[in-house]
């Protein structure tokens, strides 16, 4: 049982490029999230899906899209990456009550 | 979902207990209150959670006043490892919409030996 785990945990990026983080949990949860956090600061909620082929916009979508194809992986894409997006972000899956959080993915856009 | 207000940080020294305060005086009688921790930039962890009585699992004790407008989060016997920031979420249990947490700035707990 791994629970919640991030891919890659690394990655820099140039601006403008494009990459997806893969989010993947064994846990058979409805409800997964993305978000980020920025230094100093707590978490906020980019995206999330309260099942498999849907998904819904947090407090910071823009310049982000995510998909839910499969109930056990939530994909985080960005298509044009900008320095602003510089930060770790973190999956998260849950059922009723307690959310289950992924390491994280520690991204630069240089 | 309520909004939460905890101090920025906190000293605590090992071995004593740490008593990690959260007013929340805008709750609504069907929400409850969680904890989360986050130690050193990895993935934040559930402690606990409660709606009105008092809560003990294996890693902390949650006392929620009786007007339910505060809590207080206890860690018995600190460790330096219990340093971390400590999250204060109150929400629905399942609001069927998503049950996502929103986070405020919590409190960073320092553990001194």
């Amino acid at each position: 049982n791994a629970g919640v785990t991030q891919t890659p945990k690394f990655r820099v990026l140039k601006t403008g490029q494009s990459m997806t983080l893969l989010c993947a949990q064994d846990m058979n949860h409805e409800y997964m999230y993305w978000y980020r956090q920025d230094p100093g600061m707590g978490l906020r909620l980019i995206h999330y899906s309260v099942g498999e082929g849907t998904t819904a916009k947090g407090e910071v979508p823009d310049g982000y899209n995510v998909s839910r194809l499969k109930k056990q992986n939530f994909l985080l894409g960005l298509e044009s990456a900008a320095p602003s997006q510089t930060s770790v972000y973190f999956c998260a899956s849950s059922y009723s009550r307690e959310a289950f959080f992924g390491q994280g993915t520690r991204l630069t856009v240089v | 979902d309520a909004k939460t207000t905890q101090p920025p940080s906190m000293d605590c020294a090992e071995g004593r207990a740490a008593n990690l305060p959260c007013n929340h005086s805008t709750i609504s009688g069907n929400e409850y209150v969680y904890w989360y921790r986050q130690i050193h930039s990895q993935g934040p962890q559930y402690i606990i959670h409660g709606l009105k009585n008092n809560e003990t699992n294996e890693m902390a004790s949650l006392i929620i006043t009786e007007d339910r407008k505060s809590s207080t989060l206890i860690l018995p016997h600190a460790t330096l490892r219990d340093t971390a920031v400590y999250y204060c979420i109150v929400r629905v249990a399942n609001n069927n919409a998503g049950n996502m947490l929103t986070f405020g700035g919590g409190t960073r707990l320092m553990v001194k030996p």
